[in-house]
């Protein structure tokens, strides 16, 4: 079975630029999930989805940060314009319905990003 | 919200010796703790779960122990070797809620050969 797969691996951009990343879930899982890891912190969830609705946001910064999952599998995260802040790995996971239960969640490698 | 404290944040043994990793959450309506494992460059890999109607759960040399009452949760690692080097992040959320997982502030395993 096939992971999590996300792009770019890598990205670096100058403060105040625009920036996409991308991640496809394992096939069949209803619930996709966006979390940010700042250096040397454990991750910090953005946004979650349900199929292609948004479960919760509320930690989202949503002057700069923008999520969708239009067919409710692939998702975009994006972020503009960047700060310096905005510095970490940007992990997408997904995780299966069975019910009402979700269950576990697996991570993508992550996408590095770096802001100067 | 959830929050979870995690104990220590680094930690060395020699290979062979045993290594235990302790969390704390407050949140009585988590049902869930997984431990994932981070190696450097890559995501968090789920090493070992458990529910809240288990108290201890064994696979191979991982062991994890939940007391519900005192909310903590700890990952035991025996006959440690040198691949079992990594950060360790533990983690609790309710499944049967939103299922978002809280993280620890995470642990840098080092095993020395």
């Amino acid at each position: 079975e096939a992971g999590v797969a996300q792009s770019p691996r890598y990205k670096i951009i100058e403060k105040r630029q625009s920036v996409a990343f991308w991640c496809n879930p394992i096939s069949g899982h209803a619930t996709l999930y966006w979390y940010q890891q700042i250096l040397g912190q454990g991750p910090k969830l953005l946004i979650q989805f349900q199929n292609n609705g948004v479960v919760d946001d509320s930690q989202l910064p949503k002057d700069r940060f923008s999520a969708e999952r239009l067919k409710g599998v692939d998702s975009t995260l994006k972020i503009q314009p960047a700060k310096l802040e905005d510095s970490a790995v940007y992990l997408c996971a997904s995780s299966p319905l069975r019910g009402r239960v979700k269950k576990t969640q697996y991570f993508g490698p992550g996408t590095r990003l770096l802001v100067l | 919200g959830e929050n979870v404290e995690q104990h220590p944040s680094t930690l060395s043994v020699q290979e062979g010796d045993s290594a235990v990793i302790k969390c704390t959450y407050s949140d009585s309506a988590s049902n869930y703790f997984p431990w994932y494992k981070q190696e450097l460059g890559k995501g968090p890999q789920l090493i070992i779960d458990i529910r809240s109607n288990v108290g201890e759960k064994k696979d191979q040399r991982i062991a994890v122990t939940l007391n519900k009452t005192a909310k903590h949760f700890s990952l035991h690692i025996t006959e440690t070797q040198p691949e079992d080097s990594a950060v360790y992040f533990c983690a609790a959320t309710s499944q049967t809620g939103a299922n978002n997982l809280f993280f620890g502030t995470g642990t840098r395993l080092t095993v020395i050969p």
